[in-house]
C-alpha cells in the first residue's frame, strides 16, 4: 500500500528548517528516502531499517517510528540545492520491493 | 553520475507499436529493478530481476516483460503501446537481493513518448 507524505509541497527561504513526513497503513520494515530534481533521476539520501533509528546526511537527518508506522525527514539550514522532490519507499517485509509515496515538492528561494 | 547506464534516452513511437529499453546496472550489482514515472501516477515500481531471476513483480502490464542476462544487462520490452504508456521509465541497481534494504542507484532513465 503507498504511503502517503505530507506535506505535498513546502516552500522556504534559503536557512529555514523543513520536516517532510512519510506515513504507512502497514507495519514497516524499512523507509528509504530519495530526492529528485526536475529531468533527473532519483538520487538516494538514506535507509532506516526498523529500531527506530535516526540517520544523518549533512544537514539533512530522518527518524524511523516502527510503532507509528512513520518516517520523518528534516532539512536544517535549508539550501539552494535542496530544492526538488523527496519521496519516500517503503517496504513492509524483508524480501520485498519498495512502494513510493507520491512525493513532496520543496522549493528554496533566496 | 550513478553508473547506471540506460538507453535510449528518448524514445518516440506510435500506438501499437513495441519497443525495448535498456539497462547496464553498476559494477558489482547484481539486482536491477524497473520503475515507470508518470505525473499522475508518481514512482511505480515495475519488475526486479537478481542475477538473472525474476526476484519481485509489481504493478507490470501483461504487455510488459523484462528479463536480466548473463551479463547482468536488463531489458524492458513494451509491446502494444498504448498513449497512457508515456513516461519517464528509470532502471536502479543495488548490490544483493533485498530491495528493501540495499541502496538502489537510479540510471538518468528513458523518457518514452507514444503518439
Amino acid at each position: 500500500q503507498q504511503p502517503v507524505q505530507s506535506p505535498q509541497a513546502v516552500i522556504l527561504r534559503e536557512g529555514e528548517d523543513a520536516v517532510i513526513n512519510c506515513s504507512s497503513s502497514k507495519a514497516l520494515y524499512s523507509v528509504h528516502w530519495y530526492r529528485q530534481k526536475h529531468g533527473e533521476a532519483p538520487v538516494f539520501l538514506m535507509i532506516l531499517l526498523k529500531g527506530g533509528e535516526q540517520k544523518g546526511h549533512e544537514k539533512i537527518s530522518a527518524s524511523f517510528n516502527e510503532k507509528k508506522q512513520q518516517s520523518s525527514l528534516y532539512l536544517t539550514a535549508s539550501q539552494l540545492s535542496y530544492s526538488g522532490t523527496y519521496f519516500c519507499g517503503t517496504e513492509g517485509g524483508s524480501q520485498g520491493n519498495l512502494i513510493f509515496g507520491k512525493g513532496t515538492k520543496l522549493s528554496v528561494k533566496p | 553520475d550513478s553508473g547506471v547506464t540506460q538507453t535510449p534516452k528518448h524514445l518516440i513511437t506510435a500506438t501499437g507499436q513495441r519497443v525495448t529499453l535498456r539497462c547496464s546496472p553498476r559494477s558489482g550489482d547484481l539486482s536491477v529493478y524497473w520503475y515507470q514515472q508518470s505525473l499522475d501516477q508518481g514512482l511505480q515500481f515495475l519488475i526486479q530481476y537478481y542475477n538473472g531471476e525474476e526476484r519481485a513483480k509489481g504493478n507490470i502490464l501483461e504487455r510488459f516483460s523484462a528479463q536480466q542476462f548473463p551479463d547482468l544487462h536488463s531489458e524492458l520490452n513494451l509491446s502494444s503501446l498504448e498513449l497512457g504508456d508515456s513516461a519517464l521509465y528509470f532502471c536502479a541497481s543495488s548490490v544483493g537481493p533485498a530491495g528493501s534494504t540495499d541502496t538502489q542507484y537510479f540510471g538518468p532513465g528513458t523518457r518514452l513518448t507514444v503518439l
